[in-house]
C-alpha cells in the first residue's frame, strides 16, 4: 500500500528567503507525485506533479519539487517566498486503485 | 476557465436533519471524488466514482451517508440523519481519469448543531 509522510506540520520562514517542504513516500509500485495548495477558505490547488520524463518538476507561483527514487522523496523548493505563499501545503501520491493519497500537510508561514 | 462547482458554500443546519451537497464536475472529466477535511482528521476521502460508477466508498460512513451520480454533470452527497461530528468541510474533485489529476472545488462548510 502506498504511504505520503510530511516531515514537519509547520515552516516559519522570512519573506524573501528560500524554503524547502519534505514529502516522502512509499509504494511497491510506479508512482505519480502532486504537491496542492490550499489558501485559508478555498479548495486545494494543483501546484505541479510528477508524471515521468524529468525528474525535476517546475509549477506554478515560482515552485519547483525534484522527485529522488532512491531516497523515495518530492520535496517542494522556492527560492524566494513571499507573504502571499502563506498556505497549507498538501503532498499526494498515486496509489493502485485509482485514488491519490494525501499527506498531512505543511503549514508555510511566511513572516515579514 | 473550467472549475469545479459546489452548492451550498455554506450550510447550517440542525442535528437530525437531511443534508444535501452537490458537484458540478468539469466537463469531460470522468472522475469525481468526494472528501472531508477537519482540523482533527485532515482530509480524509470519503467516496469516489469512475464512469458515475462508485469505485470506493470505504471512507463513508454508510448507515447515514450516501453519494450518488445522476448523471454526468451532477454528483450528489447526503447525510441523513446529520450529527454534529459531521461538521467540516466536504470537497468535491474531478479529475480525467487516468493521469490521476484531480481539481477541487471551493467546498462545502457544513455545520451541524
Amino acid at each position: 500500500a502506498q504511504s505520503v509522510t510530511q516531515l514537519d506540520s509547520q515552516v516559519p520562514v522570512f519573506e524573501e528567503a528560500p524554503v524547502e517542504l519534505r514529502c516522502n513516500y512509499s509504494s511497491s509500485v510506479s508512482v505519480y507525485l502532486f504537491w496542492y495548495v490550499q489558501y485559508p477558505n478555498q479548495g486545494l490547488q494543483l501546484l505541479l506533479k510528477y508524471l515521468s520524463g524529468s525528474t525535476l518538476v517546475k509549477g506554478i507561483n515560482g515552485f519547483e519539487a525534484e522527485f529522488n527514487k532512491s531516497q523515495t522523496s518530492f520535496h517542494l523548493r522556492k527560492p524566494s517566498v513571499h507573504i502571499s505563499d502563506t498556505a497549507e501545503y498538501f503532498c499526494a501520491v498515486s496509489s493502485d486503485t485509482g485514488k491519490l493519497i494525501f499527506g498531512q500537510g505543511t503549514t508555510l508561514q511566511v513572516k515579514p | 476557465d473550467a472549475r469545479v462547482t459546489q452548492t451550498p458554500r455554506d450550510k447550517v443546519t440542525e442535528m437530525g436533519q437531511e443534508v444535501t451537497m452537490r458537484c458540478q464536475p468539469i466537463l469531460g472529466h470522468n472522475t469525481v471524488f468526494w472528501y472531508r477535511q477537519t482540523m482533527m482528521q485532515g482530509l480524509e476521502l470519503l467516496a469516489y466514482f469512475r464512469n458515475r460508477a462508485p469505485l470506493d466508498d470505504s471512507g463513508m460512513p454508510k448507515d447515514r451517508f450516501s453519494a450518488e451520480m445522476p448523471d454526468a454533470t451532477l454528483a450528489t452527497l447526503k447525510i441523513q440523519p446529520s450529527e454534529p461530528r459531521d461538521s467540516a468541510v466536504y470537497f468535491c474533485a474531478s479529475g480525467p481519469g487516468d493521469s490521476y489529476e484531480q481539481y477541487f472545488g471551493p467546498g462545502t462548510r457544513l455545520t451541524v448543531t
